[in-house]
């Protein structure tokens, strides 16, 4: 069965300090790659995607991530945490092929930040 | 430019009764999601629908669910007889009809509780 697997449920930095959150797949074939941020009460927002081409994709806010086709994974990361990053991060999964166009998102990450 | 408006955003029902859940797409968006996020947990697909067409509805649960995107107005997720495990964040999603249609933009979210 597909599956996305986030490893970590709660991780916590100091600010300033670097980030990298871990997102594990499980398909057939290379799938459509996101990461989403959630902030409390708040919807889904795209911070990047990854469809094809150069695996290193750079993101809003200061994010990017690396697209490793070995170890099936897509991790997040940042160089330098701010306060304002706290939230939670899923990453989704969809596959590129006939109508379905649903994402399968991982369990999340809860990110914290101490000052 | 507005982005995905769902209403209400919070909704209380009591056991039996039915609730029913509105998203507008972006402008110029023809395919909506819904997605369905229960507390701790990651978004589940529930429906896939373009205007008029239910394109993919392989994770909506079979009784009391309907899902509807009309050819005016908005998508309307509605459950009849709601009990209290159908208490969750539901979220609907949009993408444009051509190209990234992987590339969904969600709305805030529609807070469901069922008393």
């Amino acid at each position: 069965a597909q599956s996305v697997t986030q490893p970590d449920i709660h991780i916590t930095v100091s600010e300033g300090a670097s980030l990298e959150l871990r997102c594990n797949y499980s398909y057939g074939a290379t799938p459509y790659l996101f990461w989403y941020v959630q902030s409390p009460g708040q919807g889904l927002q795209l911070l990047l995607k990854y469809f094809s081409g150069d695996t290193l994709v750079q993101g809003i806010k200061g994010f990017e991530a690396e697209f490793k086709r070995s170890q099936s994974s897509f991790n997040l990361r940042k160089p330098s945490v701010h306060w304002s990053d706290a939230a939670e991060y899923f990453c989704a999964v969809g596959l590129p092929s006939g109508s379905a166009r649903q994402l399968t998102f991982g369990s999340g990450t809860q990110l914290t930040v101490l000052p | 430019n507005a982005g995905v408006m769902q209403n209400p955003r919070h909704l209380v029902r009591r056991r039996g009764q039915e609730a029913r859940l509105r998203c507008s797409p972006m402008k110029g968006h023809s395919h909506v999601y819904w997605y369905r996020q229960l507390p701790e947990e990651g978004l589940k697909f529930m429906v896939y629908l373009q205007k008029e067409n239910i394109i993919d509805e392989s994770g909506m649960p079979k009784e009391r669910f309907s899902a509807e995107f009309p050819k005016e107005g908005p998508s309307i997720l509605r459950i009849q007889q709601v009990v209290r495990g159908d208490s969750a964040a539901y979220f609907c999603a949009s993408s444009p009809g051509t190209g990234s249609s992987y590339e969904q933009y969600f709305g805030p979210g529609t807070r469901l509780t069922v008393t």
